[in-house]
């Protein structure tokens, strides 16, 4: 079984600043890792995902994310936030490839001028 | 190319109705799921195709919820005598082998 947990619900960054979104995950395999992004009224959209090969993952749109195993995390971060960033993020995990994704609860991110 | 289409966008029915919402895939994407997101329980799966195997319907959440996919292509997600907690957005996903989830952009219920 997997499971992932997004603390908090809300975080707001001023523009060009250090974006960070927290996910740890909890999976009885070896995990397949997403994070998706979310605009409003739109479907989600992947930004990067960890399948077991490097651990530091680039995605779209300047986007990275480490996976650490020895802390079970797979944390999102942008060296500079820009007001098009604002939007819904969620973290995934699955057991395998072609699978059900379990997802964290999602942390809603402001990008203040 | 075409992404994974969803109707309707917006539903609204009485409490009691059936509803069908339906999905369109990617074309060649062998793997389909639906998800429901709802302010309450955030993302959750529902159920899972893939090809010609027997669905994963783990996620329902009650047996007044069912879909089917024909043809290896469109599904279908019915819900029977719909209740107020059924309100949600629904998602629709797919993907290929191995590949990436690609969403829809999900179908608002509302439930009255």
């Amino acid at each position: 079984a997997q499971s992932v947990t997004q603390l908090g619900s809300h975080v707001s960054v001023s523009e060009g600043a250090l974006v960070l979104l927290r996910c740890n995950y909890s999976s009885s395999v070896p995990p397949y890792l997403f994070w998706y992004v979310q605009y409003p009224n739109q479907g989600l959209q992947l930004l990067l995902k960890y399948t077991s090969a490097a651990t530091l993952v680039k995605g779209i749109n300047g986007f990275e994310a480490e996976f650490k195993k020895s802390e079970t995390s797979f944390h999102l971060t942008k060296p500079s936030a820009h007001m098009s960033d604002a939007a819904e993020y969620f973290c995934a995990v699955s057991g395998r490839a072609n699978s059900k994704l379990t997802f964290g609860k999602g942390i809603t991110l402001s990008v203040r001028p | 190319g075409a992404g994974v289409s969803q109707s309707p966008s917006n539903k609204v029915t009485e409490k009691g109705k059936d509803v069908e919402l339906r999905c369109d895939p990617i074309s060649g994407h062998t793997a389909l799921y639906w998800y429901r997101q709802s302010l309450g329980q955030g993302l959750e799966f529902l159920i899972y195709f893939q090809g010609n195997s027997a669905p994963d319907k783990s996620g329902l959440p009650s047996d007044r919820f069912s879909a089917e996919r024909t043809g290896g292509s469109v599904s279908t997600l019915t819900i029977q005598r719909t209740q107020q907690e059924d309100s949600a957005v629904y998602l629709c996903a797919s993907s290929s082998t191995g590949g990436e989830q690609f969403f829809g952009p999900g179908t608002r219920l509302t439930v009255l």
